[in-house]
Formats: C-alpha cells, structure tokens, sequence
C-alpha cells in the first residue's frame, strides 16, 4: 500500500547543530508539505514543493530549508537548531486538486 | 492572507449525544475548500470531511456532518451520537481553489468524550 513515512520519530538534539528530518511518500504526489505542530498555534507551513526542483516558502520558513531532487522526497534541514523549533513536524503529500496526506509526525527536542 | 479561527479551545460531551465545533474564516475568495481534520493521541492527522465552496449541500460523513455558511464564513462540525473513540483534536482547515495548495489552519479544539 502507498504511503508516507518521516524518520526519525523521535530526536533529541542540542541547540547549533545540523538536523535533517526525512519524509519519503509512495504515493507519486507532486506535492509535498512540512508543517509544524506547536500548542496554541495549530498547524502552521515551513516550506513545499510542487515537483521536483520546486521548493517555496512558507509562513514560518527562518532557519528551515528543503530540496526536491526527486518525487518521494523532501528533507526538512535545520541548519542550527534553536531551542525555538523545539516541535512535533508533520510531512505531507497530495495530487494537485486533492486532499492532504499526512506523515505520522517527528517529535523534535532542541536542548 | 486567509486566517481559520476557532473559539473552543476545548469541549467536552457525554458519550451518545451530539457536539458542534465551530470554526469561522476570513477570505477575499470565492472559491475554496474547507476540512475538518481528527488528531488522536496517535497524532495522527485524519481528514473527516471536506466542503467545496461552491456546492450548496452540506456535507455528511456517517455521524459527521457539517454547517456551511458561507456568508457568514463559518463551517461548524456536528459530531451525532458520539463515541469514546471520537476524542481527539480536531483542525479546521482552509485551502484556496486553484493555484496555492497550501492548507491554513484553525488552533484546533480538543473535544473530550464522557463515558
């Protein structure tokens, strides 16, 4: 069955460095999302893509970055974890038109 | 830029009877999507249901259905003869028809489930 994974699920990391969040679909969507998922504030978009090479920015997108070199993947780069983005990550996916599917979530700790 | 309010941080409801959650948005468009999605403690993100815009009839999944007002921009939830298994979060959630895909979301309200 088609589906979306993020790996890892959980990470605990220190304030600077480095962090990548992986989010792999089989479902051959064009798009893809990340949100994240913070108490008080819903659901809100860092960055997504439409396609391959396509990445565009979203309402909370400083100190994120993303890279489409393929359909299944979009890897969410922290360059330096602050202690601000201390927060559940959510990927997702979809055909143009259609609704959102959405990955099981990363629960990111920056200590 | 769209916003999605809802006002009940939290609600609660005896296991049987019916619940409304309510949820307004704020849009210069015409045509759009409104959802409202279910998050468990799994954290898993569910879609309900979905309405387009410019149908009329609201729309119903099993016990879940919906109150579209479009003039009024509000698109409530009613959950009939709700379970244990219906406590969860849930998301209110805009999307333009057209161009941007991006969803905008409501903060959620968590909905409580008495036995």
């Amino acid at each position: 069955d088609a589906e979306i994974t993020q790996s890892p699920r959980h990470k605990i990391t220190e304030t600077g460095r480095q962090v990548t969040l992986a989010c792999h679909q089989t479902w051959n969507h064009n798009n893809m999302f990340w949100y994240r998922q913070d108490l008080g504030h819903g659901l809100r978009l860092i960055h997504y893509s439409y396609g391959v090479q396509d990445t565009n920015k979203g309402e909370v997108s400083d100190g994120y970055s993303v890279s489409r070199s393929n359909t299944e993947d979009l890897p969410l780069t922290l360059e330096s974890a602050a202690s601000s983005q201390t927060s559940v990550y959510f990927c997702a996916s979809s055909h143009r038109g259609d609704e959102q599917f959405f990955g099981p979530g990363t629960r990111l700790t920056v200590l | 830029a769209q916003t999605v309010t809802q006002s009940q941080p939290e609600m609660s409801v005896q296991e049987a009877e019916t619940v409304t959650l309510s949820c307004t948005y704020d849009t210069s468009e015409s045509d759009y999507y409104l959802f409202w999605y279910k998050q468990p403690p799994s954290r898993q993100m569910i879609l309900v249901i979905r309405q387009e815009a410019y149908k009329q009839q609201n729309a119903t999944e099993n016990r879940f259905s919906v109150n579209f007002q479009k003039a009024a921009k509000s698109f409530s939830l009613k959950i009939s003869d709700s379970q244990l298994g219906d406590a969860a979060m849930y998301f209110c959630a805009y999307r333009r028809q057209g161009g941007s895909e991006k969803l905008v979301f409501g903060k959620g309200t968590k909905l409580t489930v008495n036995p």
